[in-house]
């Protein structure tokens, strides 16, 4: 099984700041089969992410991502109020097709 | 529009069994691969199961593995999810999520609202 840990856990900042979070995977997540989703209180999940750095339909262009292996990144470049929410990252590529701990951005 | 809709959660005894379903409309249900995501009370996302468009390929989280069965009837573009010998530790609010293809490796484009399951004396 692929494990992936976010971090930080929480990150704390105001409404214009960068954010950077992290997902690492226990081992390489071959062809790149990343994805990252925003989650909002109440709500399901909403892609933003797929394959490790392609955007998908409707997502801001704020919002980007890199990485390949064992290390990804998903940066918001100027957080909007709308951003505040937890952000998961999830390899596809092995089953169980597991997902990060997830990454709050909350407001400072 | 793509449209998911959950239903069949409730409150269950440890021990029993419930099934859900999962009703999607809006795009060619056969053509794209299903998935089964959990989240628990204040916790993070599980994956449960996925299947295949076709039906042919089913996979399974350990922790369900040999309890749950993912299932999917084309004919009525509706995903199922049959969950036997519950236990406390499956009380989740349960959502289905469509795949972006129907092969095996699917990132999940569209999520419907999710549907509570609570395993409870």
């Amino acid at each position: 099984e692929i494990v992936l840990t976010q971090s930080p856990g929480t990150l704390s900042l105001s409404p214009g700041e960068r954010a950077t979070l992290s997902c690492r995977a226990s081992q390489s997540v071959s062809s790149n089969y990343l994805a990252w989703y925003q989650q909002k209180p109440g709500q399901a999940p909403r892609l933003l992410i797929y394959a490790a750095s392609n955007t998908a339909t409707g997502i801001p262009d704020r919002f980007s991502a890199s990485g390949s292996g064992t290390d990804f990144t998903l940066t918001i470049s100027r957080l909007e109020p709308e951003d505040f929410a937890v952000y998961y990252c999830q390899q596809y590529v092995s089953s169980p097709k597991t997902f990060g701990q997830g990454t709050k951005v909350e407001i400072k | 529009e793509v449209q998911l809709l959950e239903s069949g959660g409730g409150l269950v005894q440890p021990g029993g069994s419930l099934r859900l379903s999962c009703a999607a409309s809006g795009f060619t249900y056969s053509d794209y691969a299903m998935t089964w995501v959990r989240q628990a009370p204040g916790k993070g996302l599980e994956w449960v199961s996925g299947i295949t468009g076709g039906g042919a390929g089913t996979y399974y989280a350990d922790a369900v593995k040999g309890r749950f069965t993912i299932s999917r009837d084309n004919s009525k573009n509706t995903l199922y999810l049959r969950m036997n010998s519950l236990r406390a530790e499956d009380t989740a609010v349960y959502f289905c999520a469509k795949g972006h293809y129907s092969g095996n490796y699917p990132y999940l484009d569209y999520w419907g609202q999710g549907t509570l399951v609570t395993v409870s004396s």
